[in-house]
């Protein structure tokens, strides 16, 4: 099975501060994206890494950054959380084939005070 | 660029009926994939159920299908004997032929009540 995992379910952070947010998959999928989700909103993208080195913005960017060195493990990074950052982090990962559907890690809910 | 549209944000059943959420979706593509996501509460997002548009056959999965409109650009999601375990945020998902790009597109979602 294919396993996405994220390095925190549950993240307090206060307002300033750097955050990470790691994600691994296990299964080579070369797309990966980060996702954020609020009540009402579905799922927005932030950003998106279709290889190694290789990222593209999503709809909502801004606030934050990606670094995707190796090809399991894609980072979201918050430069200077703030409160507006509060929300669930979702990180997804697909092969390259089209029609493949994405699979979920489990989501980081993070919390900027 | 590509929406979906989910217009009920809530839904209930009552337990071994059977509830239909709606999702449309706009496109100016011909070839396209959507899919049904399920959200149980505070779990991981996993597919339910996903539809190649170039198929005519209405996709089934168990007590899952869909109900694939093409002209209409619809595609619901109908699940039949519901169960407790039911209970989760849906959603419904664009995926363009597109290689690269933002190729994915979400809708709002619909959270489901299963009511025993």
């Amino acid at each position: 099975d294919v396993k996405v995992t994220q390095s925190s379910r549950y993240l307090v952070k206060r307002t300033g501060e750097k955050v990470f947010l790691e994600c691994v998959q296990d299964m080579d999928h070369e797309n990966m994206f980060w996702y954020r989700q609020d009540p009402g909103l579905g799922l927005r993208l932030i950003y998106f890494s279709y290889d190694v080195k290789m990222k593209e913005k999503g709809d909502i960017p801004e606030g934050y950054s990606v670094s995707r060195e190796k090809k399991e493990r894609f980072s979201l990074i918050l430069e200077s959380a703030s409160t507006n950052q509060t929300s669930m982090y979702l990180c997804a990962s697909t092969p390259e084939r089209v029609g493949y559907e994405q699979y979920f890690g489990p989501g980081t809910r993070l919390t900027v005070t | 660029a590509q929406t979906v549209t989910q217009s009920q944000p809530e839904m209930s059943v009552q337990e071994a009926e059977t509830v239909t959420l709606s999702c449309t979706y706009d496109t100016s593509e011909s070839d396209y994939y959507l899919f049904w996501y399920k959200q149980p509460p505070s779990r991981q997002m996993i597919l339910v159920i996903r539809q190649e548009a170039y198929k005519q056959q209405n996709a089934t999965e168990n007590r899952f299908s869909v109900n694939f409109q093409k002209a209409a650009k619809s595609f619901s999601l109908k699940i039949s004997d519901s169960q407790l375990g039911d209970a989760a945020m849906y959603f419904c998902a664009y995926r363009s032929e597109v290689r690269h790009g933002q190729n994915f597109v979400f809708g709002p979602g619909t959270r489901l009540s299963v009511l025993p």
